[in-house]
């Protein structure tokens, strides 16, 4: 079992470009999540999923889609990078009503 | 506005010690608290959680307590190691939505 893996690790984009992060879990889990962390801010959640085929805002979703393209896989979409998305993106996924999230490695992404 | 605050950015504590830390909240729709650990460059991961009806719950060296009137969340931990240096986080639970803290970064020194 991989569990949650995103990629990618790293990326460097320029002010405007796009760019999507792709996120997959292998543990059946039916919830996945989008969250970003900064200094001094902690996790902040972006987007989640709650089952395949809904998608629903976090704390702040400006700036940023998602898709749920299947059970397994949620992407999040900058359309026009900005360099206040300088973050780590870190993707979540849990099982049913347990609570606890199982997060992947993270990307670091750089906005310039 | 922060809903969930961890107010100490950083605690040291020698090996053996108790280490003890703190998460506050404003507000009382939250009903599921948990604990995450993380170590640089690697996502956080679960540690231990407490029910909105418990006020206390207990794993190995690991105790969480709640105090809903206060709305107070602490992590004990006891005899603190080494191993567990990492940066704690706090999470708070409505629902689908989570509400992480600031975090915590403990050092405990040999």
């Amino acid at each position: 079992n991989a569990g949650v893996t995103q990629t990618p690790k790293f990326q460097v984009l320029k002010t405007g470009q796009s760019m999507t992060l792709q996120c997959a879990q292998d543990m059946n889990h039916n919830s996945m999540y989008w969250y970003r962390q900064d200094p001094g801010m902690g996790l902040r959640l972006i987007y989640y999923s709650a089952s395949e085929g809904t998608t629903d805002k976090g704390e702040v979703p400006n700036g940023y889609n998602v898709s749920r393209l299947n059970k397994r896989e949620f992407s999040l979409r900058l359309e026009s990078a900005a360099p206040s998305q300088t973050s780590v993106y870190f993707c979540a996924s849990r099982f049913g009503q347990l609570y606890e999230q199982y997060f992947g490695p993270g990307t670091r992404l750089t906005v310039t | 506005d922060q809903q969930v605050k961890q107010n100490s950015p950083s605690l040291s504590v020698q090996e053996g010690r108790i280490s003890i830390l703190n998460c506050d909240y404003t507000n009382s729709m939250f009903d599921y608290f948990l604990w995450y650990k993380k170590y640089p460059a690697e996502g956080p991961t679960f540690l231990i959680s407490i029910s909105s009806i418990k006020d206390k719950n207990e794993d190995g060296r690991f105790t969480v307590f709640l105090n809903k009137s206060a709305k107070h969340l602490s992590l004990h931990i006891v005899p603190s190691q080494p191993g567990d240096s990492a940066v704690y986080f706090c999470a708070l639970s409505t629902g689908n939505q989570f509400y992480f803290g600031t975090g915590t970064s403990l050092t405990v020194i040999p």
